[in-house]
């Protein structure tokens, strides 16, 4: 069964805080993504990335940085929390002849006080 | 730009009863079109696609066709059960790596 790890499902972290959020893929999958969930807004693109070592911004990259120095891990990085980040944050991944049809982690709810 | 509207939820049905879900779209060009669902306490998963016009996908008991002429693509069950009760969303592909999803529609079905 194909499967996107999340490194934690909670999380609560104080203002100014460095947060890393891990995502981990077993599918050999090129393509990795990073989305929040709010309500009333649907998924927004933070980053993505089609390769090792490379990535590119998404709609709302502002506050947040991305590593991927393995195939199968994309981290996401919050590099000094603010409560308006507060959010769930998904991660996926797909491969490179179907980049829509993506998999999906469980998500990570981060709370930022 | 490209976006996405479906029907505000949430949608409340009692068992067996049919479902729509309305979902329309904006693009540029020849986009895919899928359905994704997303069970509580879990990430979102493909539930079906259409790649071109009059196409139509299905899964599940699930369907939805591709009507370029109204740019909508609706989701449709004949008869929902509880397992059913999820957020569903719509979402296209332009080109890139871009998918642009919809808001989300909450369905809850009652025994």
């Amino acid at each position: 069964d194909v499967k996107v790890t999340q490194s934690s499902r909670y999380l609560v972290k104080r203002t100014g805080e460095k947060v890393f959020l891990e995502c981990v893929q077993d599918m050999d999958h090129e393509n990795m993504f990073w989305y929040r969930q709010d309500p009333g807004l649907g998924l927004r693109l933070i980053y993505f990335s089609y390769d090792v070592k490379m990535k590119e911004k998404g709609d709302i990259p502002e506050g947040y940085s991305v590593s991927r120095e393995k195939k199968e891990r994309f981290s996401l990085i919050l590099e000094s929390a603010s409560t308006n980040q507060t959010s769930m944050y998904l991660c996926a991944s797909s491969p490179p002849l179907e980049k829509y049809e993506q998999y999906f982690g469980p998500g990570t709810r981060l709370t930022v006080t | 730009g490209d976006s996405v509207t479906q029907m505000e939820g949430p949608v409340t049905l009692s068992e067996e009863a049919f479902l729509t879900i309305n979902c329309t779209y904006t693009a540029t060009g020849y986009p895919s079109l899928f359905w994704y669902v997303q069970y509580p306490g879990e990430g979102l998963q493909l539930l079906l696609k259409a790649t071109k016009a009059d196409d139509k996908g299905s899964n599940k008991g699930f369907e939805a066709t591709y009507r370029k002429e109204t740019t909508s693509f609706h989701l449709e069950k004949g008869s929902v059960q509880v397992s059913d009760s999820a957020v569903y969303f719509c979402a296209l592909g332009t080109g890139g790596f871009k998918t642009i999803f919809g808001a989300g529609t909450r369905l809850f079905v009652k025994a």
